[in-house]
């Protein structure tokens, strides 16, 4: 069966360190993939894309590495801050035609002062 | 720029009663926009695919006549809970898209139903 899925425990660390978080997939074969970051009762906002064929992205403090062959992509967040604490979502879009995003459940960071 | 808007941000409806909500592209138009729903400490679910002028493309599982979508122009689309009851009550996203991959998110809109 497909399945898309991140940490389900939230991830408590200290300001200042770089917090890492986990995507994994399977039976998928993503186009590429998405991560998001979500408030409580907000929208999501998007924060990077990272295709196929790309080992990594990176924007500002945040980085994103994409294995196909694990088939797992990886979030980090560096120098992390009080403000970086919300649930960030990856997304992985599949070209089926058209292209359809499907959603990974989202894992809670919390950014200790 | 890319902002999406919706309206309203929360409702609380009687069950049977019908709901519409609102999404707008605010500053560029949408050739499709897409509509999520998501229950607490879930992920985003695809409800629907809408391109203007074109009926939307409902997900399996998804009952068309209940959840009804009317993409009218290229920076606005409406979803209507119809007939809507307590299990129908959820946290209902939009998104919308011009060319290039990039989905940009609604607040969302919150649905109680008593």
């Amino acid at each position: 069966s497909q399945k898309i899925e991140q940490n389900s425990e939230a991830l408590n660390i200290q300001e200042g360190k770089t917090a890492t978080l986990t995507c994994n997939y399977t039976n998928y074969s993503p186009a590429y993939l998405q991560w998001y970051r979500q408030d409580p009762g907000r929208g999501p906002v998007f924060l990077l894309l990272i295709r196929e064929n790309e080992k990594e992205k990176r924007k500002e403090r945040l980085k994103v590495t994409f294995d196909t062959t694990l088939k797992q992509s990886l979030f980090h967040i560096t120098a992390s801050q009080p403000a970086d604490s919300a649930t960030y979502l990856c997304a992985l879009v599949e070209d089926t035609g058209g292209f359809k995003t499907i959603f990974g459940a989202g894992t809670r960071l919390f950014v200790k002062a | 720029g890319a902002v999406v808007s919706q309206h309203p941000s929360w409702v609380i409806c009687k069950s049977g009663t019908s709901v519409k909500i609102e999404c707008r592209s605010l500053d560029f138009q949408a050739t499709t926009m897409f509509w999520y729903r998501q229950f607490p400490k879930q992920s985003l679910m695809l409800m629907a695919t809408s391109n203007e002028g074109s009926k939307a493309t409902y997900e399996q599982g998804v009952e068309k006549d209940k959840f009804l979508i009317n993409h009218a122009s290229l920076t606005l689309s409406t979803l209507t809970v119809t007939s809507a009851h307590p299990e129908d009550s959820s946290f209902y996203i939009c998104s919308a898209k011009f060319l290039g991959e990039t989905q940009y998110f609604g607040p969302g809109t919150r649905l109680l139903v008593l």
